[in-house]
């Protein structure tokens, strides 16, 4: 069945460095995929997506694509702050419905 | 805009109790779903509403679950004879239905957060 597989966190990082945070998804057709993030103390919200193959979501600086031939959707930033430390979730939309699969969600922790 | 609501944010029960929880969607929007989230987890799909019709279902809800949108606006998720495994957060999503439909941001509810002893 459909799945989405993120990297395991927590990912701990330095202001400033780059983040990398890989997405794969098993799905049959073309489902449309997104990121959320969910800040400390706050509930999931949308941080961008994809609709179609080859297209990018970007949003407060953070870029991912959608990549058929791949199946991934890996998020990345090229600076983050210590602001960007929250959990962010992986998540797929099923093609012929709307079940949505979240990953089991990455933890970033960003130092100052 | 208020965003989505749920009620109550916290419920303890006692196994085999019966626990029925609210969500209370962005008004205009006409779909709704229900998720289930544990520790370290993402949210794991329970079940979508488009208006009042319930149109997807997950096998993760089994028959003690059920779920009622009657007028298409609020929706209540009920939890019959609870057993521990069921502690979790529960969280709802609303989205608006634009052209296609296909690929719609859900907006969560803060969720509702459930101990059974």
């Amino acid at each position: 069945g459909d799945s989405v597989t993120q990297m395991e966190g927590p990912v701990t990082l330095s202001e400033e460095a780059f983040l990398t945070i890989n997405c794969t998804y098993t799905a049959t057709g073309y489902p449309s995929l997104f990121w959320y993030v969910q800040y400390p103390g706050e509930g999931l919200q949308l941080l961008l997506k994809a609709t179609k193959a080859d297209d990018k979501g970007s949003n407060k600086g953070f870029e991912a694509t959608y990549r058929k031939e791949t199946t991934s959707f890996h998020l990345e930033k090229g600076s983050v702050q210590v602001s960007d430390s929250a959990v962010y979730f992986c998540a797929l939309e099923m093609t012929g419905g709307f079940k949505t699969i979240f990953g089991a969600g990455t933890r970033l922790f960003v130092k100052a | 805009d208020t965003g989505v609501s749920q009620d109550p944010r916290h419920k303890i029960t006692k196994r085999g109790q019966n626990v029925t929880f609210r969500c209370d969607p962005i008004s205009e929007h006409n779909r709704l779903y229900w998720y289930r989230q544990t520790l370290g987890q993402g949210p794991e799909f329970l079940t979508y509403f488009q208006n009042e019709a319930q149109l997807e279902k997950s096998r993760l809800l089994s028959d003690r679950f059920s779920a009622e949108r009657p007028k298409g606006s609020f929706s209540t998720l009920e939890i019959q004879r609870t057993e521990q495994g069921d502690s979790a957060m529960y969280l709802c999503a609303s989205s608006p239905q634009i052209w296609l439909g296909r690929g719609e941001t859900q907006y969560f509810g803060p969720g509702t957060r459930l101990l059974v002893l």
